[in-house]
This record gives structure tokens, C-alpha cells and sequence, in this order.
């Protein structure tokens, strides 16, 4: 247990559906990230908030929709997916995000989503 | 942009053997974070090291930053079977806006 919890954990989805993960961290931190993490690429940086400011969007599509209410919580809302969406998402929080030091990552157990 | 590679992919060691994996940016880092993560689970950090030529231990395992900042190692001495899993390496840029994972290197233990 890393003191960060993702719901759901197993979500299939159609491509017209719209769905949201969560992601909850009890840990304090003001950084938090959306990974994804499928069986053919590594581990790719989605979205990074950084005191509930996003502060990066590494090029990734706009079907998917980060939100930060506050420092514990972070979703990502998905909608029109294709296939090759489908892949492990991982949660992640930090003490903070600065430059040069990004410091030690907690991840959450992460949603395996397939989309049909 | 940025690319990080790790070499081996695979590695398939006899329990108590050494194992190493290795791991090269394409740029200058400023810094680089290891992980495991085990089959079934989720990455789980293991160490930060920042300053170039440095070496860190954590007991059995040996983290290396190489010299130019642009390479770095994991050395585990005598494997166990509670070892398995994929270690991935993850390094920042020195401009602090890229964050890129290495493919990772999977390792199985042979009892």
C-alpha cells in the first residue's frame, strides 16, 4: 500500500462511452501525474499537476481530459477512446515538481482499461 | 526529443548470480530515478541519484551516474528469487521539462 488509491481498477469501455478514473493520494504531496503503460511502448508521461496547476501535456490527445480539484485528487476523463487506447493507467504523486528534482515517485496499483 | 534505452530487454540469471542493466539518454540528465516493478504490480521506487560519477548502494543493489550524466547502471550482487521483475530507469532532462522512462529490463531468477 503506497498511500495512493485509483478507481476503478479493471474498466472496458466502448468508444462511444465516457468514463472517469480516479485517483486519490493520502500522502501529503502537491505533485501529482497520469501515466500510461502499455505492453508495447514504456511508460509514458500523460499530464503532470503541480500544486493543482498543470504544468505539463506531453502531446497527448484531447480525449483525454485531466482534472485536479485539490493536491489529494486527480481524474482523467476519457471519452471517444480507440482501441489502442487500451493500456494500464498509472497514478503517481510527488512531494512537489521542480526543476531538475523531480524526487521520489508513489504510484497508485493503476486502472487496466480496454476499450471494445 | 529525448530517448532513453536499456540494455538488456530480458535477462534470465541462475539465483545467485550477478545481474546488471545499463541505461543511456540521448541527452544530458539531471538527474535519474530507478524502479522495480514486479509482475502484476506497479513501479516502486528505488533510488535518485543526481551528481555526476555517483554510486549509491542499497544493500545487494549498486546505482551508478555516469560521469557525463548521460548513463547509469544497476548492479544487483547475488540474485534471489524475490529480485524478479522489470527494473525500469527514468531521467529528467536538463532543461527540467522532460521526464522519460527507459523500456526497462526484465529480469527472471532461476531457483
Amino acid at each position: 500500500e503506497t498511500g495512493v488509491t485509483q478507481t476503478p481498477r479493471h474498466l472496458v469501455m466502448g468508444m462511444t462511452n465516457k468514463k472517469s478514473l480516479k485517483c486519490e493520494q493520502h500522502l501529503g504531496h502537491n505533485a501529482m501525474y497520469w501515466y500510461k503503460q502499455s505492453a508495447k511502448k514504456p511508460l509514458e508521461l500523460m499530464f503532470v499537476y503541480n500544486f493543482k496547476e498543470q504544468t505539463e501535456n506531453n502531446s497527448v490527445p484531447s480525449r483525454f481530459s485531466p482534472e485536479c480539484p485539490n493536491s489529494s485528487h486527480l481524474f482523467l476523463h476519457l471519452h471517444t477512446l480507440q482501441p489502442e487506447d487500451s493500456a494500464l493507467y498509472l497514478c503517481a504523486s510527488s512531494q512537489d515538481w521542480t526543476w531538475g528534482s523531480l524526487g521520489e515517485q508513489y504510484f497508485g496499483p493503476g486502472t487496466r482499461l480496454t476499450v471494445t | 526529443g529525448q530517448q532513453v534505452m536499456q540494455i538488456p530487454q530480458y535477462q534470465h540469471v541462475q539465483e545467485g548470480e550477478d545481474f546488471t542493466t545499463y541505461c543511456n539518454s540521448s541527452t544530458t540528465l539531471s538527474n535519474i530515478q530507478w524502479y522495480k516493478q514486479r509482475p502484476g504490480g506497479h513501479p516502486v521506487f528505488l533510488i535518485q541519484l543526481v551528481k555526476s560519477g555517483e554510486v549509491k548502494k542499497q544493500k545487494r543493489l549498486t546505482f551508478q551516474f555516469g560521469e557525463a550524466k548521460k548513463n547509469s547502471s544497476l548492479h544487483i550482487t547475488a540474485t534471489q528469487t524475490t529480485d524478479v521483475g522489470t527494473y525500469f530507469c527514468a531521467g529528467m532532462d536538463n532543461y527540467g521539462q522532460n521526464f522519460v522512462f527507459g523500456p526497462g529490463t526484465r529480469l527472471s531468477v532461476l531457483p
